[in-house]
């Protein structure tokens, strides 16, 4: 089955701080999805990355803030810049396989202090 | 209007017994696909389950059935013989329609603990 890989797993960062967020895909995808999940709520999306365009990001998300990169079909990154602790929560990208269905990378889970 | 209801906060269910976690929908597209997922303390989403619209039968995987019902707009996940590693948060979500690079929308979670 295909394998997404999303790193880092978790950090601890300082606010005012930037992190970037990698998810790497063993096989090409057309649409990679980011998602929020502050800590005890459900899954928001940021935004989409289609490659080769720029991300759309959804009601509440600016692209100064979570800036997207996609340079390729399997590869994708998502910053969370100048954070502060409001930012603390789980990170996870998203794509779609076999038939519609779609899958998760394994989360980064980020604290700000 | 929330597109996804999960009306159960918590449940509990006895080892190895059965464990049915509700979820209902609103949509007006007729394709759509519903989705559930297994979320563990680790923080990972684990794909569970998925059933379109036009899907005539029930989706089943393993322990896991989807008792779809169209008309009444729900989506009820089935859980068979019960395990303690089932413990985790399992969410509900949608995809509208459910081809054509759509994103998921998620209800808000259903925590479930197997006790011993």
């Amino acid at each position: 089955s295909a394998v997404i890989s999303q790193k880092p797993s978790r950090d601890i960062c300082q606010r005012g701080t930037s992190l970037t967020i990698q998810c790497q895909v063993d096989s090409q995808v057309t649409m990679m999805f980011w998602y929020r999940q502050q800590p005890g709520q459900s899954l928001t999306l940021i935004a989409t990355a289609n490659q080769g365009s720029e991300a759309t990001y959804e009601s509440g998300f600016v692209i100064d803030k979570f800036p997207i990169s996609r340079p390729n079909l399997t590869f994708s990154t998502l910053t969370v810049s100048n954070m502060s602790p409001e930012d603390s929560s789980i990170y996870l990208c998203s794509v779609e396989f076999f038939n519609e269905k779609l899958f998760f990378g394994s989360g980064t889970q980020l604290s700000v202090l | 209007a929330q597109k996804i209801t999960q009306t159960q906060p918590g449940m509990f269910v006895q080892e190895k017994e059965a464990v049915t976690l509700d979820c209902t929908y609103d949509t007006s597209d007729p394709s759509y696909g519903l989705f559930w997922y297994k979320q563990p303390s680790s923080g990972e989403m684990i794909f569970l389950i998925y059933q379109g619209s036009y899907d005539q039968q029930n989706a089943t995987e393993g322990r896991y059935s989807l008792n779809f019902q169209k008309a009444r707009k729900s989506a009820n996940l089935v859980i068979s013989a019960s395990q303690l590693g089932d413990s985790a948060m399992y969410f509900c979500a949608m995809r509208e329609p459910y081809s054509g690079n759509t994103p998921l929308v998620f209800g808000k979670g259903t925590r479930l603990s197997v006790i011993a």
